[in-house]
């Protein structure tokens, strides 16, 4: 079955930009999505389709996929975005999470 | 405004049952997939079931024989019975859209907790 990596914590510095990455076999093939979530709140979808922000979703929000790693980037990082990442696929009629990210804003 | 509310959740015995429903408005509800997504404590997003617009059923491994995913797009509703439920299955359970095979979960309800416990 299709995997997908992701490193399990991440920090970045007020301001600053993070990268949240996802690994899988030639992932750039497929299309990824990427999800939000905050404690005790339902995920919320940040990009779709590698690159495409859904409206009320800021700018800083980006997403890239090419080869074998999708990219999440979050540019000028602020305290509002800690929150764990997910990114995700279908593979063989199957949805494919990863395992998730922590992102903290220190 | 799209809405998805879960319900039915709660605690329940190993091996018994639960039917958990969702109940969508704010979009044309049989135009859509439909999915199930679980996330046990203080773990990571876990994909249980899918239905498609022509009631074409999807599950993972881990609950394949045990849960059956229907939806009613007369009622605006989705449903997931699960049966011989398992310490590992308690988690919350999420329902969420999707506009079709390789689209995004563009919009999720809020969860219900399952406890499968004695």
């Amino acid at each position: 079955s299709y995997a997908l990596s992701q490193p399990l914590s991440l920090s970045v510095a007020l301001g600053q930009t993070a990268s949240i990455t996802c690994g899988g076999n030639d992932i750039g093939s497929k299309n990824v999505h990427w999800y939000q979530q905050k404690p005790g709140q339902a995920p919320v979808l940040v990009i779709h389709r590698d690159t495409n922000r859904p409206s009320g979703i800021p700018e800083r929000f980006s997403g890239s996929n090419s080869g074998n790693t999708a990219t999440l980037t979050i540019s000028r990082a602020q305290a509002g975005d800690e929150a764990d990442y997910y990114c995700q696929v279908w593979d063989s009629s199957t949805e494919v999470f990863g395992g998730g990210t922590k992102l903290t804003v220190l | 405004q799209v809405q998805l509310v879960e319900s039915g959740g709660g605690l329940v015995k190993p091996g018994g049952s639960l039917r958990l429903s969702c109940a969508a408005s704010g979009f044309t509800f049989s135009d859509y997939y439909m999915t199930w997504i679980r996330q046990a404590p203080g773990k990571g997003l876990e994909w249980v079931s899918y239905i498609t617009t022509g009631s074409a059923m999807y599950y993972a491994d881990s609950v394949k024989g045990r849960f059956t995913i229907s939806r009613d797009n007369a009622k605006n509703s989705l449903y997931l019975q699960m049966n011989s439920l398992r310490a590992e299955d308690t988690a919350v359970y999420y329902c969420a859209r999707a506009w079709g095979y390789t689209s995004s979960l563009d919009y999720w309800g809020q969860g219900t907790l399952v406890t499968v416990s004695s």
